[in-house]
């Protein structure tokens, strides 16, 4: 079946610097999105690509949907101390009956 | 809040024990999801109901057993279950399982602990 290959799997960095994170996969997807899950609580959405190419931001928060339909990244500018979390990317196809694929997740720590 | 609850928040059972997650959607969705989320891998979808019809099942035992009463409710009763069936079980609804554009919204999760 279709997996997400995601990495890095855990990052612990200072407050300030910015992060990058991406998933890739040997299946192609129409939709991939980007959560974030913080202790206790069950994954929000952040941002959502529909088109191959797209660049879409969310505050800080920039995605990007790989040309060939692939992978994707997400980068955080200027990180905080509350954007500790776990970051989860999900792709989503039509063939597959539109469920959602996730990675295994990033798991995000700042120093502050 | 994301508009979806789900109760307990946290559970304990031995693995003789029967018991039952509630998940509850505010958002006027049709279709609800089961997740079991274990440390470090990937979300595993259990059940997909649309509209309260089950849509999908993948391939989960039958110690689990979905039951989606109406569009807002979604249980999962639990039966004779195995310690390695201990993980977060997360509920999710959207709008309509049919578009890729579909928004999955996640409630908090269930916290089981089988022993």
């Amino acid at each position: 079946g279709q997996q997400l290959n995601q990495s890095p799997q855990s990052m612990f960095i200072q407050e300030g610097e910015d992060v990058s994170m991406n998933c890739t996969s040997s299946s192609i997807f129409n939709t991939w999105l980007w959560y974030k899950q913080e202790p206790g609580e069950g994954p929000v959405l952040l941002i959502a690509l529909y088109k191959a190419g797209e660049l879409t931001s969310n505050g800080r928060l920039t995605a990007q949907f790989g040309i060939t339909r692939k992978d994707s990244f997400l980068n955080i500018s200027a990180s905080i101390p509350s954007d500790v979390g776990i970051y989860f990317c999900a792709g989503q196809l039509r063939e597959y009956g539109n469920k959602l694929v996730f990675g295994a997740g990033t798991i995000l720590r700042v120093k502050s | 809040e994301t508009g979806v609850t789900q109760t307990p928040r946290h559970l304990v059972m031995g693995m003789t024990n029967k018991k039952s997650l509630k998940c509850e959607q505010h958002l006027g969705h049709n279709a609800m999801y089961w997740y079991k989320q274990s440390a470090k891998k990937p979300l595993e979808l259990m059940f997909v109901y649309s509209l309260e019809e089950r849509v999908e099942n993948n391939s989960v035992p039958s110690r689990f057993s979905p039951e989606c009463p109406n569009s807002s409710h979604l249980f999962l009763h639990l039966h004779t279950l195995q310690p390695e069936d201990s993980a977060l079980y997360l509920c999710a609804s959207s709008q309509d399982r049919g578009g890729l554009t579909d928004t999955q919204y996640f409630g908090p999760g269930t916290r089981l602990t089988v022993l």
